[in-house]
């Protein structure tokens, strides 16, 4: 099992600010994968990321795969009370394509 | 399109009993899941099934926790008999074959007193 550390594990905001999330990892993947899970709710893809280096936009959301493979980030401009969750990264294995999830980053944003 | 359908939603049992989950994947994957998230935690897999046929039980209790899935479409989960570290959300999972995305059940809580 290849282990991703998420940073950090608790994120409490005021609505219109900014937030980053952090997956890290020494393993190399073949792409990787942020989910959103909300509480009573099974996580939902948000966006996989497949090239070193690569940059993905989803409205407010901007995620990012480093150079390496090993880490990502995940950035919220202006964040909603709909933001709030769980917000969980799975790296995906070259050879057997499992998912290796990180414990994950809770983010309440506040009204 | 439904999505995974699971059920129960919520299950308290005491230690030493028995519990079984059952987990109906969208129609035409031919790939399950199984997956067990501890409070703080991320989901960990317990089993994959491809079409009847078992992929990864690698990390299955495989003296207390068994699965099946015998006609290629639902499948169930059981624990016998449940300790209580066993109190988690079992959480099923299905994918096109060949594909990366999994689409996440509701889980089913367990509490185990």
């Amino acid at each position: 099992t290849q282990l991703l550390e998420q940073s950090p594990q608790f994120l409490s905001i005021q609505e219109g600010e900014n937030l980053t999330v952090y997956c890290n990892s020494s393993s190399v993947f073949s792409s990787l994968q942020w989910y959103r899970q909300e509480p009573g709710e099974g996580p939902v893809l948000l966006v996989t990321v497949v090239t070193g280096g690569e940059v993905k936009k989803l409205k407010r959301l901007t995620f990012q795969f480093g150079d390496a493979r090993k880490d990502s980030s995940l950035h919220i401009t202006a964040a909603q009370p709909g933001d709030t969750g769980l917000y969980l990264c799975a790296g995906i294995d070259f050879n057997d394509y499992k998912l290796s999830f990180g414990a994950g980053t809770t983010v309440t944003v506040r009204a | 399109e439904a999505g995974v359908a699971q059920s129960p939603r919520y299950k308290i049992i005491e230690k030493r009993q028995s519990v079984a989950f059952w987990c109906n994947p969208i129609s035409g994957h031919a790939t399950l899941y199984w997956y067990q998230q501890i409070l703080g935690q991320g989901p960990k897999l317990l089993i994959q099934f491809q079409n009847n046929g078992v992929v990864d039980d690698s990390q299955l209790p495989k003296d207390r926790f068994s699965a099946e899935r015998l006609k290629g479409v639902d499948s169930t989960l059981k624990i016998q008999p449940a300790k209580l570290e066993d109190s988690a959300v079992y959480l099923c999972a299905s994918s096109p074959q060949g594909y990366n995305e999994q689409f996440f059940g509701p889980g089913t809580r367990l509490t185990v007193l």
